[in-house]
């Protein structure tokens, strides 16, 4: 079974701070893919990443960044100087090719930027 | 890029009516498309997985005549929720997948469910 753990349930920070999301994932398969989300009070999910098992390269899109580390099974999310339109709930989510690719969630984490 | 609409966005009705959520994929054919439950503050949880031109996939503990999920389609799921509850409100979202399965899931708007 996959597992997909969002230790942070709340960050709050001040407008241009530096705001870091954890994710940690668990899968016995060896094929597999993580995913960032963005869902902001209005509900819906907005796709931020995707990244394969096999592509542990760091990526950086304007102010997003991640940290995907297989030997911690983690896939960090930096948002760098955060502004007010940030302020979200964030999902970190799993898919594994061998179980239909069906999403896995983590429990998110609600980022709360203050101007 | 490829978009997905889900209808209603909301709905009020009173305990006991059946609900029919739509969910279409517009630019793309979907082979496969996902029903989420997500109560206020938590997590999505899968409800099951609709597979075009046969039944659904229910995960544990999703009551099957209770979430009657139809994909007539390559463009339209269907989830109904049958004589609705209190207990049944909650934001409702779907989504679909190309046929090229390793593509990433496209979400619907979600549905937001209020049962009075």
């Amino acid at each position: 079974a996959q597992k997909v753990t969002q230790a942070q349930t709340e960050i709050s920070v001040v407008e241009k701070e530096d705001v870091t999301l954890d994710c940690v994932y668990e899968t016995r398969d060896t094929t597999y893919y993580l995913f960032w989300y963005k869902q902001p009070p209005s509900g819906e999910l907005v796709f931020l990443i995707r990244r394969n098992s096999f592509d542990e390269q760091n990526e950086i899109s304007g102010r997003y960044s991640w940290n995907f580390q297989k030997s911690t099974s983690s896939f960090n999310f930096t948002i760098t100087a955060s502004q007010v339109v940030d302020s979200a709930v964030y999902f970190c989510a799993l898919s594994v090719r061998a179980a239909g690719n069906k999403l896995t969630f983590g429990g998110g984490t609600r980022v709360l930027v203050k101007p | 890029g490829a978009v997905v609409s889900q209808h209603p966005s909301w709905v009020i009705c009173k305990s006991g009516t059946s609900v029919k959520i739509e969910c279409r994929s517009l630019d793309f054919q979907a082979t496969t498309m996902f029903w989420y439950r997500q109560f206020p503050k938590q997590s999505l949880m899968l409800m099951a997985t609709s597979n075009e031109g046969s039944k659904a996939t229910y995960e544990q503990g999703v009551e099957k005549d209770k979430f009657l999920i139809n994909h007539a389609s390559l463009t339209l799921s269907t989830l109904t929720v049958t004589s609705a509850h209190p207990e049944d409100s909650s934001f409702y979202i779907c989504s679909a997948t190309h046929r090229d399965r390793y593509q990433p899931q496209h979400f619907g708007d979600g549905t937001r469910l209020s049962i009075l």
